[in-house]
């Protein structure tokens, strides 16, 4: 069964800080992995999708990496800014055609 | 782009009571939706699964006779909680996918249900 684990749970950066969150997952054999952003009470609007044969997606100030092998991903978030105060959501894609999802990195950008 | 929507947004009822949550796709075709919930500073668990004009396939402990699924057409499921309990109270999110659109799913604003 994939686990997926998302570290830091949560953490403050001041405004204008880079924001490194992290991914790990147990089952290597993914056909993706997707970040999401998820706001208080609201559904998820995704970020970033990383096929399993690429390393790294960019768009505007967010990159992810994935190092399928390792089961690691790593999305940066460039300058932060208060508005990007969220929760972020991996979730990574088996061949069972299922998305399995991690707790969330629970991130606030101090103005 | 590819817009799901959730009808309501929040619901109170109460135990005993049964309610209808709706998921549709706005401007594409769902060959399949999935049903997720979640609690509070939890990752989302997929419940069920459905394909439009099949059965649902369900999660390992969920209860099918509970949470009743519909895909009736292309655009449109429905979950219903049935008999409603306090411990149903929940976030419940649909997704959207569409093989025109590969495999990435599309997920609704959510739900918030609470059983009083």
């Amino acid at each position: 069964k994939q686990e997926v684990t998302q570290i830091p749970a949560a953490l403050s950066v001041p405004e204008g800080e880079n924001l490194v969150l992290n991914c790990s997952f147990t089952d290597s054999a993914i056909y993706n992995l997707q970040w999401f952003r998820q706001d208080p009470g609201k559904g998820l609007t995704s970020l970033l999708l990383i096929q399993s044969s690429q390393r790294e997606q960019t768009s505007g100030r967010l990159n992810a990496s994935l190092d399928k092998s390792s089961g690691r991903s790593t999305l940066y978030i460039a300058a932060s800014q208060p508005g990007d105060s969220a929760t972020y959501l991996c979730a990574v894609r088996n061949g069972n055609n299922r998305l399995a999802f991690g707790k969330g990195n629970q991130v606030v950008v101090i103005p | 782009g590819a817009v799901v929507s959730q009808h309501p947004s929040w619901v109170i009822c109460k135990s005993g009571t049964s309610v209808k949550i709706e998921c549709r796709s706005l401007d594409f075709q769902a060959t399949t939706m999935f049903w997720y919930r979640q609690f509070p500073k939890q990752s989302l668990m997929l419940m069920a699964t459905s394909n439009e004009g099949s059965k649902a396939t369900y999660e390992q402990g969920v209860e099918k006779d509970k949470f009743l699924i519909n895909h009736a057409s292309l655009t449109l499921s429905t979950l219903t909680v049935t008999s409603a309990h306090p411990e149903d109270s929940s976030f419940y999110i649909c997704s959207a996918r569409a093989t025109s659109k590969g495999y990435e799913q599309y997920f609704g604003p959510g739900t918030r249900l609470t059983v009083t």
